[in-house]
This record gives structure tokens, C-alpha cells and sequence, in this order.
């Protein structure tokens, strides 16, 4: 049983351009929160999605990041525009039907911003 | 006060020798917690939950005191593989899934 799935696992970008980030879920998992670990900090909550469906973003950023979790396919965390403040490792972690269940963390796609 | 805090350490400790990491939280209506150990540049993983008094697994045992709004986390016979950054974890805001990490506390077990 594969665990959660992120690539690209490290993404180098200048400023301006766009990151994209992906992430499958666990088999047979239904929901996927977005994580952001800053340097020397702890992880901070992004956003919660369900298939088609954002059910909080109350962590992301008002502006450049969005996120979705397609009916096919994986779920992507976008920012447009980065700066270098956006370096960072990204974890996306999923967790199986029931929101109370235990969270599982991918391997983080770590971004460098030029 | 931040919603969890945690020991800064770093610790550093000989093979077989007892540690323990304490954690405050703030919200007092959170119901469950987490220890997670994070090794350097990877992700988080689950090492217990804690949801009633404490548990115990193996050389790990986690308690935790509700009136002191305190968890801790005590490893017995450290073992080299236990080196890593200890997450102190607990949901958020009113939710069941918005974990809140603390920074983490950093062991080190020294041969």
C-alpha cells in the first residue's frame, strides 16, 4: 500500500514564476491537508480538501496560493508569482474517511525561490 | 501564549538513558494529542496519540494533565535511532483536523 505521494520532491524557481505541487492521497483516503514548514519553524495548517471540494483555507495566504483536489487526479497546491519568502518544504498529508483519523505526511516538496 | 509550546532543547543524551519532552497547549477544549518525530529534512510521522491520560508503547510512554494543560513524552533506553526532532501535535481553531505542531525539540543519543 503506497503512502502519500508528492512530486516534484525538490523544485527550484525564480521570482515571478509559478510552483506547482502535487500529491496522491493514500489508497482508499479521501482527504488532504497542505502543510508549510518555514525554516527553523513548525508546520503550519494551509488548507483542507475533499475531492472537488475546499472545506478550509483558513492558512493560506490571501494572495498567489490555491489549491485543489480534482475528481481525477491529484491535488495540486499552486503559487503564482513566488517570492523568496515562499521557500519552504510543502507536506501534504492525507487522512481516511472519517476527518478524526490519523493523518499521514508525504515526503514534502521542498521549493527554493532564486 | 502560544497554542503549543514545547521544550527548545536540544538534548543530547548517551545510548540508554531516559529522556523526557514536556509540551504546554493553550486550548483547553482540545480532546486529542500528538507526539510525531520528524527526522531531519523528512516528514512527520505519527509516534503516538495521546486522547484520554497517556499511553504506552514499548520505551514510549506519553501522558498527559489536563488541569495543568501539559503533555510529555518519555523515552526509556534510548537507542541511537532514536535521534530525531519531536513534534508535539494537538487539532485546532475548534477543529478535529487542523493540527497545530509545536517547533519541536531536538534529541540527539550519542554512542
Amino acid at each position: 500500500n503506497a503512502g502519500v505521494m508528492q512530486n516534484p520532491r525538490h523544485l527550484v524557481r525564480r521570482r515571478g514564476q509559478e510552483a506547482r505541487l502535487r500529491c496522491s492521497p493514500m489508497k482508499g483516503h479521501s482527504h488532504v491537508y497542505w502543510y508549510r514548514q518555514l525554516p527553523e519553524e513548525g508546520l503550519k495548517f494551509m488548507v483542507y480538501l475533499q475531492k472537488e471540494n475546499i472545506i478550509d483555507e483558513s492558512g493560506m495566504p490571501k494572495e498567489r496560493f490555491s489549491a485543489e483536489f480534482p475528481k481525477e487526479g491529484p491535488s495540486i497546491l499552486r503559487i503564482q508569482q513566488v517570492v523568496r519568502g515562499d521557500s519552504a518544504a510543502y507536506f501534504c498529508a492525507s487522512a481516511a474517511p472519517q476527518p478524526t483519523d490519523t493523518q499521514y505526511f508525504g515526503p514534502g516538496t521542498r521549493l527554493t525561490v532564486l | 501564549r502560544k497554542e503549543v509550546e514545547q521544550d527548545p532543547g536540544p538534548f543530547n543524551v548517551p545510548e540508554g538513558a531516559t529522556v523526557a519532552f514536556n509540551c504546554t497547549y493553550s486550548n483547553s477544549a482540545s480532546q486529542s494529542f500528538f507526539w510525531y518525530r520528524q527526522d531531519c529534512r523528512k516528514e512527520p510521522k505519527l509516534l503516538m496519540s495521546v486522547y484520554s491520560s497517556g499511553n504506552e508503547d514499548g520505551r514510549f510512554t506519553a501522558q498527559l494533565n489536563r488541569a495543568s494543560q501539559y503533555i510529555s513524552l518519555l523515552i526509556r533506553d534510548s537507542k541511537l535511532s532514536d535521534s530525531a526532532t519531536y513534534l508535539c501535535v494537538s487539532p485546532s481553531g475548534g477543529s478535529n483536523y487542523k493540527l497545530t505542531f509545536g517547533k519541536g525539540t531536538l534529541l540527539t543519543v550519542n554512542p
